[in-house]
């Protein structure tokens, strides 16, 4: 299995809160991504890093912002969140763009 | 755009039984990427496989099987004598070598299917 965690697992929060989530990899991939997977809307891409310092914004970035200051780290911060942001998120890694993802175990967050 | 679709939502079959999970896909990219996640009820996201699209030869792993027809634009999967710890949601996706950002990076963007929820009863 791909070394990769994600920290919180679970995080409960109140509306108008930052909240920083945390993804680290220990296989030395150069791309990162963030998912947020909701019921009726599958997985969907957030953000996405190919090389420290290089972010982009996936389909749903708003609301959402990262950092990537490390190869191993990829931070995913809600910088005021919402309840439409109760949701469970998934990093993941890859070696190339565009060869498998492999997935942290998720972080289950909810905002009230 | 890319696009996967799976046609069945659930499945629901009894312990033995050979069943088939259908994924098509759109692509306008002559070089692409095609794959099958799994995420058991415990939630995490599993890699299964991942096929080329220059390479249709059909693989076998076990009690797993894929079908890839470019004809058609298919990517099926086949668990045979299906067995409890197979029920979970199975996803299908595709990646594009030819997707870029604005920086030239190929970053793959991964489309996924709605998925397909499996339940093998004892």
């Amino acid at each position: 299995d791909a070394g990769i965690t994600q920290s919180p697992r679970h995080k409960v929060t109140e509306t108008g809160t930052p909240v920083t989530l945390r993804c680290h990899q220990t296989e030395n991939h150069r791309y990162m991504y963030w998912y947020r997977q909701d019921p009726g809307h599958g997985l969907r891409l957030i953000h996405y890093s190919y090389g420290v310092k290089d972010t982009d914004k996936g389909e749903v970035s708003d609301g959402y912002s990262v950092s990537r200051s490390k190869t191993e780290d990829f931070l995913l911060t809600l910088e005021s969140a919402t309840s439409s942001q109760t949701s469970v998120y998934f990093c993941a890694i890859s070696q190339r763009g565009y060869y498998e993802q492999y997935f942290g175990p998720g972080t289950r967050l909810t905002v009230t | 755009a890319q696009k996967v679709t799976q046609a069945q939502t659930e499945i629901s079959v009894v312990e033995k039984e050979d069943v088939t999970l259908d994924c098509v896909y759109e692509t306008r990219d002559t070089t692409y990427y095609l794959f099958w996640y799994k995420q058991p009820p415990s939630g995490e996201l599993v890699f299964l496989i991942r096929r080329n699209s220059f390479d249709e030869q059909n693989e076998i792993s076990g009690r797993y099987s894929w079908n890839f027809q470019k004809s058609t634009s298919s990517f099926n999967f086949t668990i045979t004598a299906s067995q409890v710890v197979d029920s979970a949601v199975y996803f299908c996706a595709l990646s594009e070598e030819g997707g870029m950002n604005a920086g030239g990076t190929s970053y793959g963007k991964l489309t996924f299917g709605q998925g397909t929820i499996l339940t093998v009863h004892p």
